[in-house]
């Protein structure tokens, strides 16, 4: 009964490729995100999407793009991988409204290209 | 711009009580949050601080003083299993939309016997 899923758990990839990593939840949540881990740890926000729709867009390069079928997948496709596109990739979710607003990770996607 | 601090590494002993703090300058406040993150795993959320004062949940506590900028997370009772990394997240309103979760570089504990 996994609350936020990622798949691949890890990906080893030639410099150049495509990828996509998928992201679901169970937890009802309408709000999903993905964030970046870079090899000291630095957590960082890439996107948000509230109910299908993106609401946050960092400066993240156009190779990136998320897309959310509906309230519960949010899935990463990543074009013309580069070496410094390896890092941890996290899904995350929330419920809009809610007293905290409390953000629950998934377990995260090792990503390295090589 | 947005900013914030916490030592990177701390050590502290089984039993022994350890803060870690955090301070921050960000364009906006939105509620304070702690996570912890065991190596190679996802984080998991610890607690909440929106108003100023004291929140206490079992072994861990934290403080919050939003005129100061600053959090602390309080470990009692260390234990081994509390050897993780303690990331400190400032809530910020993103855009007209929604808001977005700011996170500290991290404090790496480690807890010895």
């Amino acid at each position: 009964d996994t609350a936020v899923s990622q798949t691949p758990k890890y990906l080893v990839t030639q410099m150049g490729n495509d990828k996509s990593i998928k992201c679901e939840q169970n937890l009802g949540h309408d709000t999903m995100y993905w964030y970046k881990q870079d090899s000291k740890k630095f957590l960082k926000i890439m996107f948000s999407y509230n109910n299908k729709e993106l609401i946050i867009n960092e400066t993240v390069p156009n190779r990136f793009s998320p897309k959310s079928p509906d309230k519960a997948h949010l899935n990463l496709h990543i074009n013309s991988l580069e070496l410094g596109d390896s890092a941890v990739y996290f899904c995350a979710s929330s419920r809009t409204g809610a007293a905290k607003n409390i953000q629950y990770f998934g377990a995260g996607t090792r990503l390295s290209v090589l | 711009g947005q900013n914030i601090d916490q030592p990177t590494e701390m050590t502290a002993t089984e039993g022994a009580i350890v803060q870690i703090n955090c301070t921050y300058q960000t364009s906006g406040f939105n509620g304070l949050f702690w996570y912890q993150q065991h190596a190679g795993e996802a984080p998991t959320f610890l607690s909440y601080n929106v108003l100023d004062g004291l929140e206490e949940k079992g072994r861990f506590s934290s403080f919050l003083s939003r005129s100061k900028g600053y959090s602390y997370l309080l470990l009692k009772e260390l234990q081994m299993k509390d050897s993780a990394s303690y990331l400190c997240a400032v809530r910020v309103k993103a855009n007209q939309a929604g808001t977005a979760l700011i996170f500290g570089k991290g404090t790496t504990l480690s807890v010895s016997s």
